[in-house]
């Protein structure tokens, strides 16, 4: 069976210190990975997707990156975190052209 | 600009009532219709829907999608304390499996 994870689970960072949260996901090959970012209350804003290695685009600009340097590991980057980086981290996957993505436990990201 | 809008926002009601979840949208390229049931982290999945007027089922949580009119019901019937969640919406469209979410409508059931 499919299984995805995410580390860290909480972090919290000063404003200007860099990102990095990892996801990786076991038991598929080639699959569509997503990045989604969800503020308090809020629902999920799609950050990156990405349908294979070194393959990635985004949808709303801002000061966060991904890769994807291996077919199952999709990482988030940021050189300077703001404030309003805040928020929790989900990252998800779907295989081909299903719709059903599958999460993972999410990153919950504090930057002061 | 795709869109998804869900209502209420939020719901307080008792053990055992019936509830209705609504969700509108406006995308171009319509695939599918996605519920999600989202506790404490990660969203788990509940339905999809591709066709109009076709129930899916699921013990006491039912959808259905109204394409001609651009909008799907979640209902839940004899409503439990572990119904307590926010259920997302989620439409697909175009290409590599993307999906626009709704804000959620965030529902608690009290004793």
């Amino acid at each position: 069976s499919q299984t995805i994870h995410q580390w860290p689970a909480t972090l919290v960072q000063p404003v200007g210190s860099p990102l990095s949260l990892e996801c990786t996901v076991e038991g598929t090959s080639n699959p569509n990975l997503y990045w989604y970012r969800q503020a308090a209350g809020r629902g999920l804003q799609l950050l990156f997707y990405s349908v294979g290695i070194g393959q990635i685009s985004s949808e709303v600009p801002q000061n966060l990156s991904a890769s994807r340097p291996q077919d199952r590991q999709f990482i988030l980057s940021s050189k300077k975190l703001l404030l309003s980086d805040s928020g929790f981290y989900l990252c998800a996957w779907s295989v081909g052209q299903y719709y059903e993505q599958y999460f993972g436990p999410g990153t919950r990201l504090t930057v002061t | 600009e795709d869109k998804v809008v869900q209502s209420p926002l939020s719901l307080v009601v008792h053990e055992g009532d019936t509830v209705t979840l609504n969700c509108s949208y406006e995308v171009t390229n319509f695939r599918s219709l996605l519920w999600y049931k989202q506790e404490k982290k990660a969203p788990t999945f509940l339905f999809m829907l591709t066709s109009s007027g076709i129930e899916k089922k699921s013990g006491r949580l039912s959808s259905i999608l109204d394409k001609k009119e651009l909008f799907s019901i979640l209902n839940i019937t004899a409503t439990q304390t572990g119904d307590s969640a926010i259920y997302l919406c989620a439409v697909g469209t175009g290409t590599a499996s993307k999906l626009t979410f709704g804000t959620g409508t965030r529902l608690q059931v009290t004793l």
